[in-house]
Formats: structure tokens, C-alpha cells, sequence
């Protein structure tokens, strides 16, 4: 069974705070990637990694891809209100028709 | 910029009622999916198509569903006969190819079984 373990499950911080969300697995993935979701909304990709290793950044968020393709992490800097909400890793096992999804991080920043 | 677009947004629906909810996928994408996220819970996968045939499909997707692409543009998902355990957001996804590019999702339908 493909899994996609994300921690911490919940998080709650002060605006200006840094945080970091981490999506874990047993399996290799080609790619994977990170959505942001809002209540009774669809997730909204917020970026895609690809090459073990690399990094990405988005404005005060920085994602990476762990070398070995199986895992990754979300940074964010600076934390602010608007960065609330839940934070999804995606990712298609390799083999597979299918993107799996992560457990979820439900993030609030308190101001 | 491109997006997939789903319709209705919501439905309410008798049980045992049959359902199709719709989808529109981005034109240049090949891959599809149907996924579903029961009220406070994880976002699970039902089911991929390529090439008019499923690729695969999870346990959830039983007898009682069906996808079909009927027209070249319009990606639908059928549940025959609902039942109260169905209700829940159904997300509609679509991606270029599969290895190395993400599914990008239409903002769901929500479907409430009474």
C-alpha cells in the first residue's frame, strides 16, 4: 500500500513565525506535489518537484525533494494569516495510474 | 489560464437515485480522474482514464459507478444508485501525462444523499 504520511497533522502558530510541514514515504515518486486547500474547495497546486533534491521557491515557501524521491518538505518563512488552511503532498507511485494524497497539515496562523 | 470546470456545484439527491456529475477537463490534458473527500477527511482517489478505458481504479469504485468521456471534451461520473454513505465533495482532476506533471482539479461538486 502506497502511503503519504504528512506532519505535524495540525499546527498552529504566531504570524512571523517559521514552519516547516514534511510529506513522507516508503515508495518512489516520479514527482510530487503540494496543494493548498480551502473548505469546500478543490486543492490548488502550488508547486510541482520532480529531480531528487531540488528546490523550489514560491514567495516565502520553499519546497524540496528529498534525493532518494521520497519524501519532501514545505518551508514556510514568515508564517502570515493567509497561509492558513490545509496543506496537501501529492505524488503518482511509480507503477501506478494514480496520484495518491498525504494525510494533510491543517495550518492556522494566529496574528 | 486553464482550468477544469465541474458542474452542478451542488446536488442534493433521494437515495437510490441515480447521479452523473460532470467535468471538464484542460483540452491538452490526456489523463483523468475522479476523486472523493467525505466531509473532514482525506482526499481518496476512485478512479484514472486514458485513452477512453480505465486505468485503474480504487476499491470505492464498485458496481455502481461509471465514468465515461462522451463527448471528446465533457468527463462524467455516474453512481447508479446512491446510497447515504455516498454523499461527500467528488473532485474531477486532469494532467498531461502521468510521470512527472501534476493533476490539476476542478472546485468539486458536493453531493448530499437524503
Amino acid at each position: 500500500t502506497q502511503l503519504l504520511e504528512q506532519s505535524p497533522q495540525f499546527l498552529s502558530i504566531q504570524e512571523g513565525e517559521n514552519l516547516t510541514v514534511y510529506c513522507n514515504s516508503s515508495s518512489v515518486f516520479s514527482s510530487l506535489q503540494w496543494y493548498r486547500q480551502e473548505p469546500g474547495e478543490g486543492p490548488v497546486l502550488l508547486v510541482t518537484v520532480v529531480t531528487g533534491g531540488e528546490v523550489k521557491k514560491l514567495k516565502r515557501l520553499t519546497f524540496q525533494f528529498g534525493d532518494a524521491r521520497k519524501d519532501s518538505s514545505l518551508h514556510i518563512t514568515a508564517a502570515q494569516p493567509g497561509d492558513t488552511g490545509l496543506y496537501l503532498c501529492a505524488g503518482a507511485p511509480s507503477g501506478t495510474y494514480k496520484y495518491i494524497f498525504g494525510t494533510g497539515t491543517r495550518l492556522k496562523v494566529l496574528a | 489560464e486553464p482550468e477544469v470546470t465541474q458542474t452542478p456545484s451542488h446536488q442534493v439527491t433521494q437515495m437510490g437515485q441515480e447521479v452523473i456529475l460532470r467535468c471538464v477537463p484542460i483540452s491538452n490534458h490526456l489523463y483523468f480522474y475522479w476523486y472523493r473527500q467525505i466531509l473532514g477527511q482525506k482526499v481518496e482517489f476512485l478512479v484514472s482514464f486514458y485513452n477512453n478505458e480505465i486505468s485503474e481504479k480504487s476499491e470505492i469504485f464498485d458496481d455502481q459507478f461509471s465514468v465515461e468521456r462522451p463527448d471528446g471534451s465533457n468527463f462524467t461520473l455516474k453512481i447508479r444508485s446512491t446510497k447515504l454513505e455516498d454523499s461527500a465533495m467528488y473532485f474531477c482532476a486532469s494532467s498531461e501525462a502521468l510521470l512527472g506533471t501534476e493533476a490539476l482539479f476542478g472546485q468539486g461538486t458536493r453531493l448530499t444523499v437524503v
